[in-house]
């Protein structure tokens, strides 16, 4: 089974530019998440989707940071402008439905912001 | 806020001894929590889960305890191998999922 795929892996860009994360989750899975994890701390929620809706977008700075899920399969989430304290890792995870199922996480992609 | 942490932020064990990883939550509402493992440049990997009807829980090489009255969860790894090297994290889950620190274990050879 393929596991969640996430590009690029890793992203440097200047402060105030703009970049684009893509998530590709293990096929049939309802649920798809993004999170943030900052050096040396555990992942942070940004946006969790069901299918194409938005179920919790609470800690998503909504000021610069949008994510879709279109179709309800492949996901973006979008940065614009970026600031320095943006550099992290940008997690996706799939489930197969809602929370409480086990999340299966992609790669990451590494941001780095100058 | 309610949080979920870490007693130790790095451990340090003998290849072949065994390793205890602990956690403390917050939440006394939490149901569900999960152990996971994340080696460098890559996603947190799923260990281990428990849910709050239960005490304990073992996988193979793993053991997850889980103490309500003290809010406290430990994860037991069996003969330690250079494998297990990672930053291992605790999550708890009520209405959403949250993430402790970590704790980084290092295996000496």
């Amino acid at each position: 089974e393929a596991g969640v795929a996430q590009s690029p892996r890793y992203k440097i860009i200047e402060k105030r530019q703009s970049v684009a994360f893509w998530c590709n989750p293990i096929s049939g899975h309802a649920t798809l998440y993004w999170y943030q994890q900052i050096l040396g701390q555990g992942p942070k929620l940004l946006i969790q989707f069901q299918n194409n809706g938005v179920v919790d977008d609470s800690q998503l700075p909504k000021d610069r940071f949008s994510a879709e899920r279109l179709k309800g399969v492949d996901s973006t989430l979008k940065i614009q402008p970026a600031k320095l304290e943006d550099s992290a890792v940008y997690l996706c995870a799939s489930s197969l439905n809602v929370l409480g199922d086990t999340q299966y996480f992609g790669p990451g992609t590494r941001l780095t912001v100058l | 806020g309610e949080s979920v942490g870490l007693h130790l932020p790095t451990l340090s064990v003998q290849e072949g001894d065994n390793s205890i990883i602990n956690c403390a939550y917050s939440n006394s509402a939490s149901d569900y929590f999960i152990w996971y493992k994340q080696e460098s440049g890559k996603g947190p990997q799923f260990i281990i889960d428990i849910r709050s009807n239960m005490d304990k829980r073992q996988g193979q090489r793993v053991t997850v305890l889980l103490n309500k009255t003290v809010k406290h969860l430990s994860l037991q790894i069996a003969a330690t191998q250079p494998g297990d090297s990672a930053v291992y994290f605790c999550a708890e889950i009520y209405n959403d999922m949250r993430f402790g620190a970590g704790t980084r274990l290092t295996v000496k050879p």
